[in-house]
C-alpha cells in the first residue's frame, strides 16, 4: 500500500536558521503531493502541493519539490520565524485518500 | 480558501454515552468527507471515508457500529460516537473535497476533542 515517511522531530532551530524536513513516499501510479502544517490549537491547513514530477509547490517562503527518481518531497525553508513553529505533516495522494506522515514538530526559538 | 468547520470544538462526556460531531463544508459542496482520528504526537488515522447519499467506508479495524457516520447532504457530515469509553477519548478531525476539485485536494475542519471519562 501507499504509505509516507518523514523526518522524526521535534526539531529546533534558531529564528532565522534553515529549514529541511525530510518526507519520501511509496506508491502506486503518480500521486499528489502535499504537505500540512497545524499551528497550536488549530486544524489541518495546507501548506503548499505540487501534482507531478518536477513541480514546485511554495507557499510563506517554503518549497518542497515532487522528486520522481527519489519519491521525495522534502520541504525546506531559508530563513524560520518564530511563527512557523507548528507540526508539519507531509502526505501523498491517490484519487481515494490522502496517506499522511508521522509529522514533524516544529520549534523556532527567537 | 474552502471553510470547513467542526462542532464541537471540545466535549466532555461520561463513559457509555454516545456523542455528535458534525462536519460543515460552509462555501462549498462536498460530495466525499473523511473523518480522521489523531492521537497524541501521531499522526492522523484515516477512519471512514463519508459519500452523500451512501454508506461509509470504513478503514480496516475501525467499528462501524461504534462510529457511526452520516453524510445526508452535500455539507454535512456527522461523526456519531456511540457508548463511548476512556480510550474512545481522542482528537477527531473531518476533512472534505470540494465536488469536481484537484485530485486529492482537502480542507480541514479544526478537529474536535474527545475526552470520555
Amino acid at each position: 500500500g501507499n504509505s509516507v515517511t518523514q523526518m522524526e522531530g521535534p526539531v529546533t532551530l534558531s529564528e532565522e536558521a534553515f529549514l529541511t524536513i525530510n518526507c519520501t513516499y511509496t506508491a502506486t501510479g503518480y500521486p499528489s503531493l502535499f504537505w500540512y502544517v497545524q499551528y497550536p490549537g488549530e486544524g489541518l491547513q495546507l501548506l503548499l502541493k505540487a501534482t507531478k514530477a518536477d513541480d514546485k509547490g511554495s507557499n510563506k517562503g517554503f518549497e518542497a519539490t515532487y522528486r520522481k527518481e527519489t519519491t521525495s518531497f522534502h520541504l525546506e525553508k531559508g530563513s524560520v520565524q518564530v511563527s512557523d513553529s507548528a507540526v508539519y505533516f507531509c502526505s501523498s495522494g491517490s484519487a481515494r485518500q490522502l496517506t499522511f506522515g508521522s509529522g514533524t514538530q516544529l520549534t523556532v526559538l527567537p | 480558501g474552502a471553510v470547513v468547520s467542526q462542532h464541537p470544538s471540545r466535549v466532555i462526556c461520561k463513559s457509555g454515552t454516545s456523542v455528535k460531531i458534525e462536519c460543515r463544508s460552509l462555501d462549498f459542496q462536498a460530495t466525499t468527507m473523511f473523518w480522521y482520528r489523531q492521537f497524541p504526537k501521531q499522526s492522523l488515522m484515516l477512519m471512514a471515508t463519508s459519500n452523500e447519499g451512501s454508506k461509509a467506508t470504513y478503514e480496516q479495524g475501525v467499528e462501524k457500529d461504534k462510529f457511526l457516520i452520516n453524510h445526508a447532504s452535500l455539507t454535512l457530515s456527522t461523526l456519531t460516537v456511540t457508548s463511548a469509553h476512556p480510550e474512545d477519548s481522542s482528537f477527531y478531525i473531518c476533512s472534505a473535497r470540494i465536488a469536481g476539485g484537484p485530485t486529492g485536494e482537502l480542507f480541514f475542519g479544526e478537529g474536535s476533542r474527545l475526552t470520555v471519562l
